[in-house]
């Protein structure tokens, strides 16, 4: 089983719509959790921290259950410019006392006019 | 505050030549990792450095493959002997050691041909 796993994709949605993207993780003592996004050819960057009592960021909105070892990110009014791929990102600790981040492999957005 | 460097940010050797792969991290930051990323797949995590150590480098291939990250200068990540399957992007990244600031950032990334 791999350690993140994300729905492949593509999605492709109209301007407008509003698209969620799931996440599973398999270690139950990964301890912090992000979202981050890739487009064509660039290097992946933040796009919101994921917090077990849900997190808001305009029209982003990220989910934790920890219980289920899911996380979720919902995207409202999805415009053009949402078009990229959507990395879902477990942070782990390991017993040196060092994090590790694992990637999902990620899941790409095509919005379309 | 400058982001993360990489250099070059494209690459080619042929086949049997070495690579050599630079990542400055972010000011402030002792924490470098490199990942791999082959085309249309995710990234894949290779190697974790403190400055003058190797922390992880369990996504390390055995051979052809080292990382160093020395007290003065950038981390390296260095290629022998490059096949055709190691095109690939390489991105580095970095992050402060402080519970709650876990998070990473990239840097742009060295793609790298091998023809």
């Amino acid at each position: 089983r791999k350690e993140v796993e994300q729905d492949p994709g593509p999605f492709n949605v109209p301007e407008g719509a509003t698209v969620a993207f799931n996440c599973t993780y398999s270690n139950s003592a990964s301890q912090s959790f992000f979202w981050y996004r890739q487009d064509c050819r660039k290097e992946p960057k933040l796009l919101m921290s994921v917090y077990s009592s849900g997190n808001e960021d305009g029209r982003f909105t990220a989910q934790l259950n920890r219980a289920s070892q899911y996380i979720s990110l919902l995207i409202r009014d999805s415009k053009l410019s949402d078009s990229a791929t959507y990395l879902c990102v477990v942070n782990n600790m390991f017993s040196g006392g060092y994090n590790k981040l694992i990637f999902g492999a990620g899941t790409r957005l095509a919005v379309h006019p | 505050n400058a982001g993360v460097m990489q250099n070059p940010r494209h690459l080619v050797r042929r086949r049997g030549q070495e690579a050599r792969l630079r990542c400055s991290p972010m000011k402030g930051h002792s924490h470098v990792y490199w990942y791999r990323q082959l085309p249309e797949e995710g990234l894949k995590f290779m190697v974790y450095l403190q400055k003058e150590n190797i922390i992880d480098e369990s996504g390390m291939p055995k051979e052809r493959f080292s990382a160093e990250f020395p007290k003065e200068g950038p981390s390296i990540l260095r290629i022998q002997q490059v096949v055709r399957g190691d095109s690939a992007a390489y991105f580095c990244a970095s992050s402060p050691y402080r519970t709650g600031e876990n998070e990473a950032f990239f840097g742009q990334g060295t793609r790298l041909t091998v023809v």
